[in-house]
């Protein structure tokens, strides 16, 4: 069992739904991801926190909003997204440095935007 | 941002071939990883490759880094129907910020 957990797994929205995806770990770790990935393709990194704060934004569109509410907790807020912004959204977590380059993933929540 | 290439992209095999992933940069890694995901689930790590030259085994499969820590190869021996999924190359440009080669998809039919 994956010790990143996200929720929902799955998730359909309209493009004028505002929701949330979540992601905890209790691994002690102080760095957390977002990850998207599309069909047959790699994950393409979103956003990266490191001791609760924002240290990486791939330039992601404003309609994606991170949160790190505390070391434990992942959140992207999620309003007004477009049907090709469909994909598995994965959330992984690491020790500061990864020292190993270890990365744990959760299983992903696979969003639909209709 | 340093890339990583990976080849083949797609590979469809029959059960009891051996294979070989490559994982290409023109940039130095201080470490490379080897992930593993299945359709529905995240990435898996496999290894991490550290020193230029490494040489590591898990079972049937076999994971080297090159001398000038570059690139890195995966070799699957007498591969299996449950060797299927994607097999993603990662590193670490600095500071948390991973990135992930294209992939390779495997298929191994029985």
């Amino acid at each position: 069992d994956t010790e990143v957990t996200q929720t929902p797994k799955h998730l359909v929205m309209g493009m004028t739904n505002k929701k949330s995806l979540k992601c905890e770990q209790h691994m002690g770790h102080r760095a957390m991801y977002w990850y998207k990935q599309k069909a047959k393709k790699p994950p393409e990194l979103m956003f990266v926190y490191s001791y609760e704060k924002l240290s990486i934004n791939e330039s992601v569109p404003s309609r994606f909003s991170p949160e790190c509410p505390n070391s434990s907790l992942l959140n992207l807020h999620l309003h007004a997204l477009q049907p090709e912004d469909s994909a598995l959204y994965l959330c992984a977590s690491s020790q500061v440095p990864t020292i190993t380059g270890e990365l744990f993933f959760g299983e992903g929540s696979r969003l639909t935007v209709l | 941002t340093q890339l990583l290439e990976q080849s083949p992209q797609f590979l469809s095999i029959q059960e009891g071939e051996n294979l070989t992933v490559y994982c290409n940069s023109s940039s130095v890694f201080s470490s490379l990883q080897w992930y593993r995901q299945e359709p529905g689930e995240g990435p898996v790590l496999l290894v991490t490759v550290v020193t230029g030259g490494e040489v590591k085994k898990l079972k049937r499969l076999t994971f080297q880094f090159g001398d000038a820590r570059k690139d890195s190869s995966l070799h699957i021996t007498a591969a299996q129907p449950g060797d299927t999924g994607l097999y993603l190359c990662a590193g670490e440009n600095n500071n948390n910020d991973m990135r992930f080669g294209a992939g390779t998809r495997l298929t191994v039919k029985p």
